[in-house]
């Protein structure tokens, strides 16, 4: 199994432009989960899909930030416009059973907004 | 949610076992340890969970307490890749259940 896949692995892009991050879950696995990492604030939760449907947003900070899941093999995490805060590592990852059960992380990508 | 406690870091010799710990005096009858790292740049990686028996993979150990307070995860022969953060979670196993991760143990193994 490939495991979990995430493209580009690094974004460097100036502020104000849009920038869409996107993933490829393990095949047969029907949750998919949005994280993102920074020094200060550590890894946080920002959205969770279930079967494709997003079942909680909460963690993502503002309208800025936007997630779709058009199928059970992709995701997008769009950012639009960006800011210097928004540079961070962004993670996905997907489990075969919800949040609770063993998630499998991507490599992350690597954001940076100048 | 029953909160975990771990020290911040710990060293650990190559080649020797590491034994990390983790407090949860308040864990509830159903929710389950699990066990993540993060090695530096990389995403994190589950490493193995369990409710009340110990648990063993090709990766490590976790020795529950029979009380299920606390618990320890075995890395039986530490090496200087198994240098990272591990994150100890406690949570219920349901599909409506996030899992968040605090401040985990920084270990760090040395020649």
């Amino acid at each position: 199994d490939a495991g979990v896949i995430q493209s580009p692995r690094h974004e460097v892009t100036e502020m104000g432009q849009e920038v869409t991050l996107r993933c490829k879950p393990i095949s047969g696995h029907n949750s998919l989960f949005w994280y993102r990492q920074t020094m200060m604030r550590g890894l946080e939760l920002l959205i969770y899909f279930n079967n494709n449907v997003p079942i909680d947003d909460s963690g993502m900070p503002e309208d800025r930030f936007s997630a779709k899941m058009p199928n059970a093999s992709f995701s997008t995490l769009k950012i639009q416009p960006s800011e210097p805060r928004d540079s961070a590592v962004y993670f996905c990852a997907s489990s075969p059973g919800g949040p609770s059960y063993e998630q499998y992380f991507g490599p992350g990508t690597r954001l940076t907004v100048t | 949610d029953a909160k975990t406690t771990q020290p911040p870091s710990m060293d650990c010799a190559e080649g020797r076992a590491a034994n990390l710990p983790c407090n949860h005096s308040t864990i509830s009858g159903n929710e389950y340890v699990y066990w993540y790292r993060q090695i530096h740049s990389q995403g994190p990686q589950y490493i193995i969970h369990g409710l009340k028996n110990n648990e063993t993979n090709e990766m490590a150990s976790l020795i529950i307490t029979e009380d299920r307070k606390s618990s320890t995860l075995i890395l039986p022969h530490a090496t200087l890749r198994d240098t990272a953060v591990y994150y100890c979670i406690v949570r219920v196993r349901n599909a409506g259940n996030m899992l968040t991760f605090g401040g985990g143990t920084r270990l760090m193994v040395k020649p």
